[in-house]
């Protein structure tokens, strides 16, 4: 069984500019969860879902982000209207809901907005 | 809210026991985790605890949990050049919200 993959790995984007990332979790785990690092930070809860339901979301998730998993597997998060401060990584992770809900993380996505 | 610290920096000489430490706000915490990140890569789980236990030890590494003093730590014995990296506690708070709530990070620094 492969890992967390998150495409791209890299984006550069212009301020204004909307992107989009994707995240394949590990088959059948149900979980699945946004976060973003900044430099010299730890990971910072986004969002999550458990399968298709989208169950709870930051307050760091404005009106500009907005995350999807419509079948239940993969999922995207867009980003609308680029801002500077948006440059991070967006980290991606899944779990089984079961006791400890391990959490694994992909290799994330590097964004950086001009 | 709920809060989560680490020192930022531990140097240790390659062979010796490396001791990280975290400490955490939040008493309803389920499980804390610790995650171990190299320069430009995800986030790989090391290990995780219960909150209703004082230990936990995996090969080369050792958790313990202080629940009174809301004090966790992650040993390495026989630390080698490859356990260097970025250290990352994290809680996972009770009351049904999942998102884990990590710490800054401690670079530990191997010296030969």
């Amino acid at each position: 069984d492969t890992g967390v993959s998150q495409d791209p790995r890299h984006k550069i984007t212009k301020r204004g500019q909307n992107v989009t990332f994707r995240c394949d979790p590990i088959s059948e785990h149900n979980r699945l969860y946004w976060y973003r690092q900044t430099l010299g930070q730890g990971p910072e809860f986004l969002t999550y879902f458990q399968n298709e339901a989208q169950l709870e979301k930051s307050r760091l998730l404005s009106d500009r982000f907005s995350a999807e998993r419509p079948k239940g597997s993969f999922s995207t998060l867009e980003i609308q209207r680029t801002e500077q401060g948006d440059s991070a990584m967006y980290l991606c992770a899944s779990s089984w809901s079961i006791e400890a809900d391990t959490q694994y993380f992909g290799p994330g996505t590097r964004l950086t907005v001009l | 809210g709920e809060d989560v610290e680490q020192s930022l920096f531990l140097s240790v000489r390659e062979g010796d026991s490396s001791v990280i430490n975290c400490t955490y706000t939040d008493s309803s915490s389920t499980y804390l985790y610790w995650y171990k990140q190299e320069p430009g890569a995800g986030l790989q789980l090391l290990t995780y605890i219960f909150s209703n236990m004082d230990m936990k030890q995996d090969q080369r590494l050792t958790v313990l949990l202080n629940k009174k003093d809301k004090h966790l730590s992650l040993r390495i014995a026989d630390t080698q050049t490859g356990d260097s990296a970025i250290y990352f506690c994290a809680e996972r708070e009770g009351g049904g919200a999942d998102g884990l709530t990590f710490g800054k990070g401690t670079h530990l620094i191997i010296q030969p």
